[in-house]
């Protein structure tokens, strides 16, 4: 079956740091991705990760762990922009689809 | 210059009736996907074509017909609408072969069946 896990809600200050975990039970792997969604628009690409390890880009930073199933988001320096939700997603084997978890809200408070 | 677009915004329909939502993208994609955002803002996947060919249809009712023309396009027809097809629907686009194969998703379509 398909699993994957994420928080349904977080809450973090301006300029604080917040993590956001995601764990996966997939039939397939092919990458894991994460998508930021503001209310009311589309999701729109973040970060990818289909080895081991830490990718950064800018303030964000994504991490991925295939043994354990893994994977977190880090944000730094919150906004309060960056209150969206949070979506991680695991591309399936055939790279045909993308599996996506039910979404982290983030609220970032002044 | 808009990347993926999807026609139209907003769709408020009776029960029973058929309706269309168009999409096109024109970043010379050759995947295009329909997926199903539905009130609880959990995003599922409908359909994928590649080249105009679908390769994949998940656990959708039959009322759900995709139709790509071209490489560029990927209309969604629905037939026989019933309430619990209210929901947000979008569509993306990819390239396959590309690292990361990295979706784009158009603006979305909130459909409310009454």
């Amino acid at each position: 079956g398909q699993n994957i896990d994420q928080p349904t809600e977080m809450t973090a200050t301006e300029g604080a740091i917040v993590q956001i975990n995601c764990t996966y039970q997939t039939s397939g792997f092919n990458g894991l991705f994460w998508y930021q969604q503001h209310a009311g628009e589309a999701p729109t690409f973040l970060s990818y990760n289909v080895l081991d390890g830490l990718e950064e880009k800018g303030r964000f930073s994504s991490f991925l762990s295939r043994s354990k199933g893994y994977s977190y988001l880090l944000l730094k320096e919150l906004q309060m922009k960056d209150s969206a939700s949070y979506l991680c997603a695991v591309s399936n084997q055939a790279g045909t689809a993308l599996i996506f978890g039910k979404g982290t809200t983030l609220s970032v408070s002044s | 210059d808009t990347a993926v677009s999807q026609t139209p915004k907003y769709l408020v329909t009776q029960m029973g009736n058929d309706k269309s939502i168009k999409c096109e993208q024109n970043l010379g994609h050759d995947t295009m996907y329909w997926y199903k955002q539905d009130s609880k803002k959990f995003l599922k996947i409908m359909f994928s074509y590649n080249n105009k060919e679908l390769i994949i249809n998940e656990t959708v009712p039959n009322r759900f017909s995709p139709k790509s023309p071209d490489k560029a396009h990927l209309n969604l027809h629905i037939n026989s609408l019933e309430l619990g097809d209210s929901a947000v629907y979008f569509c993306a686009s990819s390239h396959k072969g590309r690292e990361p194969d990295t979706q784009y998703f158009g603006p979305g379509t909130r459909l409310t069946v009454l």
